[in-house]
């Protein structure tokens, strides 16, 4: 089946401007998770779904980051301003929300800041 | 104190050979869960194996097996019959408790390279 995919795949933007990140989970899961891989990190947490809530949002670094998803499935991640510093990969991923709970990775959106 | 720590930032093995890639991790929690992810240079995070706390069998999945050994907290990946393909980045991740939704938390990493 279908696997997690992202959107775009990369994405170049200028300090300062807006950006989206898309992301659409594996059908059926219920969980969903986003999170910012820097060169030569594993991922960091940014924020957590459960349906249409975000139910951690302990990760996201500042209030220019923002994530929604108000249907339940498909999320879209929001970085307003952006700087230099939030250049980096961003992961999603879903899970069944059920034990143990596996995680499965989108092959993620590079972001750079100019 | 770091919850994941992988100390190897690189590791060789010849192709057909057998490779240990570390992980400790700290928690006092009795109850957690612990992942290995492999992540090639496509940049995807593809889920190998799992191995829960109470688990009392070493977890295996083909030619990974992870070799848990609890009271040294340590869960080290074990890749039998090394193949060029196994050339990434592996992570190793962990989950602690086990009721309603808990944070994963990944090491650094370790890059293998497989040598033909």
């Amino acid at each position: 089946g279908a696997g997690v995919s992202q959107t775009p795949s990369n994405k170049v933007t200028e300090k300062g401007k807006y950006v989206e990140l898309r992301c659409d989970p594996i059908s059926g899961h219920t969980a969903l998770y986003w999170y910012r891989q820097s060169l030569g990190q594993g991922p960091e947490f940014l924020i957590y779904f459960q349906g249409t809530g975000a139910a951690d949002d302990s990760g996201l670094p500042n209030d220019r980051f923002f994530a929604v998803r108000p249907e339940g499935s498909v999320s879209t991640l929001k970085i307003q301003r952006t700087e230099r510093g939030d250049s980096a990969v961003y992961l999603c991923a879903s899970s069944l929300g059920l034990h143990p709970d596996t995680q499965y990775f989108g092959p993620g959106t590079r972001l750079t800041v100019l | 104190a770091q919850k994941i720590t992988q100390t190897q930032p690189g590791m060789f093995v010849q192709e057909k050979e057998a490779v240990t890639l570390d992980c400790t991790y700290d928690t006092s929690d009795q109850s957690y869960g612990l992942f290995w992810y492999k992540q090639p240079s496509s940049g995807e995070m593809i889920f190998l194996i799992y191995q829960g706390s109470y688990d009392e069998q070493n977890a295996t999945e083909g030619r990974y097996s992870l070799n848990f050994q609890k009271a040294r907290k340590s869960a080290n990946l074990v890749i039998s019959a090394s193949q060029l393909g196994d050339s990434a980045m592996y992570f190793c991740a962990m989950r602690e408790g086990n009721r309603g939704y808990q944070k994963v938390t990944f090491g650094i990493g370790t890059k293998l390279q497989v040598i033909p």
